[in-house]
């Protein structure tokens, strides 16, 4: 089953402009990571971001987490055509009995125009 | 490091045949994990190995599906026999010890797109 739910399911906008891709879950976590897959191609690990912590960056990433809520965001800034990519959020559930095991969102399918 | 190498990266055959999809983790990732993509159902986990020794398989679907993992560098995943239904993008993914930094991270490999006729 899915855990995360990404939101919206497609993105479009153009280079330059700021994207914002939100995910909820459902359970209480370990960490919450954020992956990239480029069409025909397999996943890249972004950023993690553990339960303890509400913000964090890297790059043009800018990644939140509100445990209350039970949600996260990715902001990408500046962005460039080659951000055109379907991006999941990943939890690590507690009660799964090990952090190491993902449950991945529906994705988001982010396109900009050059 | 080369990253994950998964073979075939395609793969087409006729329903009752069996398939096997191959994986090599990165060198020295304690994990691995074998997953399957498609557009109805998404990235579901199948089975993950820790130390070579398959920790959680619940997500496989049934018992045509089996997975090994006979040395710390090879794994497979087969199907037996294969059904349309099946047929879907197969990714394997290996992750790090907890000595390492990166030891949440997953590195995903290219897939095996399979399509059962």
């Amino acid at each position: 089953s899915q855990q995360g739910e990404e939101d919206p399911q497609a993105l479009s906008i153009q280079e330059g402009e700021n994207a914002t891709m939100n995910c909820s879950y459902k359970t209480s976590i370990n960490n919450l990571q954020w992956y990239r897959q480029n069409s025909g191609r397999g996943l890249v690990h972004l950023i993690l971001i553990r339960s303890n912590e509400r913000e964090k960056h890297s790059g043009r990433l800018r990644v939140t987490l509100d445990t209350s809520k039970k949600s996260s965001s990715l902001l990408i800034t500046a962005s460039r055509a080659a951000d055109t990519a379907s991006y999941f959020c990943a939890t690590a559930s507690i009660s799964s009995g090990s952090a190491r095991q993902l449950t991945f969102g529906s994705g988001t399918q982010l396109t900009v125009l050059p | 490091d080369a990253g994950v190498i998964q073979s075939p990266r395609h793969e087409v055959t006729e329903m009752g045949q069996e398939v096997t999809l191959r994986c090599k983790p990165i060198s020295g990732h304690d994990y691995l994990f074998w997953y399957r993509q498609t557009m109805m159902r998404g990235l579901e986990l199948l089975i993950y190995f820790n130390n070579n020794v398959p920790i959680d398989d619940s997500g496989m679907p049934e018992d045509r599906f089996s997975a090994k993992m006979p040395n710390a560098s090879f794994s497979t995943l087969k199907i037996q026999p294969s059904e349309p239904r099946d047929s879907a993008v197969y990714f394997c993914a290996s992750s790090p010890g907890a000595g390492a930094s990166s030891y949440n991270e997953q590195f995903f490999g290219p897939g095996t797109r399979l399509t059962v006729l």
